[in-house]
């Protein structure tokens, strides 16, 4: 079975960096997403990794560790508009089966 | 990126009767769909993953004769809701996958909020 493990909640002040942690344990790894989704609405995606290292991308970053099954997502200079919880999704198995994990709340304060 | 469209985005239901949600790809073939559940403050679950013409695959748990998935083209997939009770409430999302360049990435539906009263 796939584990997929994020800490709840979070609060931060606007123009700030968080960063969101994420482990997964799982079997036929294929990658790592990153979605964002607000409340009552479907994700929407931010960054994917397959390989090992960091990816930028404008305000969000994500890193992957394959080995030590461990990634995370870095947002920085936060907006009121990033509140939002933000999902760690492993594919597995090909054909784009998404583990996902429960979220992490991110709530912005001025 | 690619366009994926469901419908309705919200469906209130009496308890016994059947709900049919509808997940299209507006602007590329998806050779696979998958539809999740997601129960309030709750991750996503995968209930089931579809093939164009063929039978869906069922995660564990997820009853396939009350979900009834149909996958008959590459842009349309639709979930039915048989005999809908009050526990099946909750937000069921569609995603999809095609080929090529499209691989990778899972496009998302706008989701769908079913209530069961």
């Amino acid at each position: 079975g796939q584990n997929i493990d994020q800490p709840t909640e979070m609060t931060a002040t606007e123009g700030a960096i968080v960063q969101i942690n994420c482990t997964y344990q799982t079997s036929g790894f294929n990658g790592l997403f990153w979605y964002q989704q607000h409340a009552g609405e479907a994700p929407t995606f931010l960054s994917y990794n397959v390989l090992d290292g960091l990816e930028e991308k404008g305000r969000f970053s994500s890193f992957l560790s394959r080995s030590k099954g461990y990634s995370y997502l870095l947002l920085k200079e936060l907006q009121m508009k990033d509140s939002a919880s933000y999902l760690c999704a492993v594919s597995y198995y090909g054909n784009n089966r998404l583990a996902f994990g429960k979220g992490n709340q991110v709530v912005v304060i001025p | 990126g690619a366009v994926v469209s469901q419908h309705p985005s919200r469906v209130i239901c009496k308890s016994g009767t059947s709900v049919k949600i509808e997940c299209r790809s507006l602007d590329f073939q998806a050779t696979t769909m998958f539809w999740y559940r997601q129960f309030p403050k709750q991750s996503l679950m995968l209930m089931a993953t579809s093939n164009e013409g063929s039978k869906a695959t069922y995660e564990q748990g997820v009853e396939k004769d009350k979900f009834l998935i149909n996958h008959a083209s590459l842009t349309l997939s639709t979930l039915t809701v048989t005999s809908a009770h009050p526990e099946d409430s909750s937000f069921y999302i569609c995603s999809a996958s095609g080929g090529g360049s499209l691989n990778t990435e899972a496009f998302f539906g706008q989701g769908t909020r079913l209530t069961v009263v």
